[in-house]
């Protein structure tokens, strides 16, 4: 158990739709970091958080957004959805906000649009 | 490209046995991580090599770095079955900025009993 939650666990929904993940980091962590791994991309870093405030850019698409709130936890929202999105949604967290921190990453949200 | 490949793609060896992954990259990097992740689960970082490091061992794990060929190795030494895993090769820092890790397509290792 890597002390990272995600939920929820699977979610299955419609194109069109718009979903939210949630992801509570390990205490003590302040980075929060999303990630998309689908089979035909592999594992794409999407966006980080630090303390609250956006720190890095990856491959997110404009559909996607995200937050960190002030208790740490932080949402991923998907609009618009396409059948595209479907994947694997993996959320890491860390102590510090560069990559030499070690990264604990979460059990993952399936997303499934049908 | 930015990501680490690793080689080989797929990896079967019998229980016991010492497995051997390779990761090649392009770009100057502050860090290489290798991180396993088990069928559809999260994943799990293993270890950390600084670009000042030449290698490094954790428990039944040994890696090395070696920056003028840009290329690592991940060695794991009398394998369990419980090995059976995807393993990446992940960059970090430098060109791309400290806060991403760059993930490579994985050698799926397994494991025979």
């Amino acid at each position: 158990d890597s002390g990272v939650t995600q939920t929820p666990k699977h979610l299955i929904t419609a194109t069109g739709q718009r979903v939210t993940l949630r992801c509570s980091p390990r205490s003590g962590d302040l980075s929060v970091y999303w990630y998309q791994q689908s089979l035909d991309q592999g594992l794409q870093f999407l966006i980080q958080y630090y303390n609250g405030e956006e720190r890095a850019k990856g491959n997110i698409l404009e559909r996607f957004s995200a937050q960190q709130f002030p208790d740490l936890h932080s949402e991923l929202n998907l609009s618009s959805l396409e059948l595209g999105d479907s994947a694997l949604y993996f959320c890491a967290s860390s102590v510090g906000r560069d990559t030499i921190y070690e990264q604990y990453f979460g059990p993952g949200t399936r997303l499934t649009v049908t | 490209s930015q990501q680490g490949e690793e080689d080989p793609q797929a990896l079967s060896i019998q229980e016991g046995e010492n497995a051997t992954m390779n990761c090649s990259y392009k770009t100057s990097i502050n860090n290489l991580q290798w991180y396993r992740q088990n069928s559809g689960r999260g994943l799990v970082h293993l270890i950390l090599i600084r670009s000042n490091e030449r290698e490094k061992h954790s428990g039944r794990l040994r890696v090395t770095l070696d920056t003028s060929k840009k290329s690592s190795s991940l060695l794991i030494t009398a394998s369990r079955a419980a090995d059976t895993a995807s393993y990446f090769c992940v960059l970090g820092g430098s060109n791309f900025g400290n806060e991403k890790l760059t993930f490579g397509t994985g050698t799926r290792l397994t494991i025979i009993p």
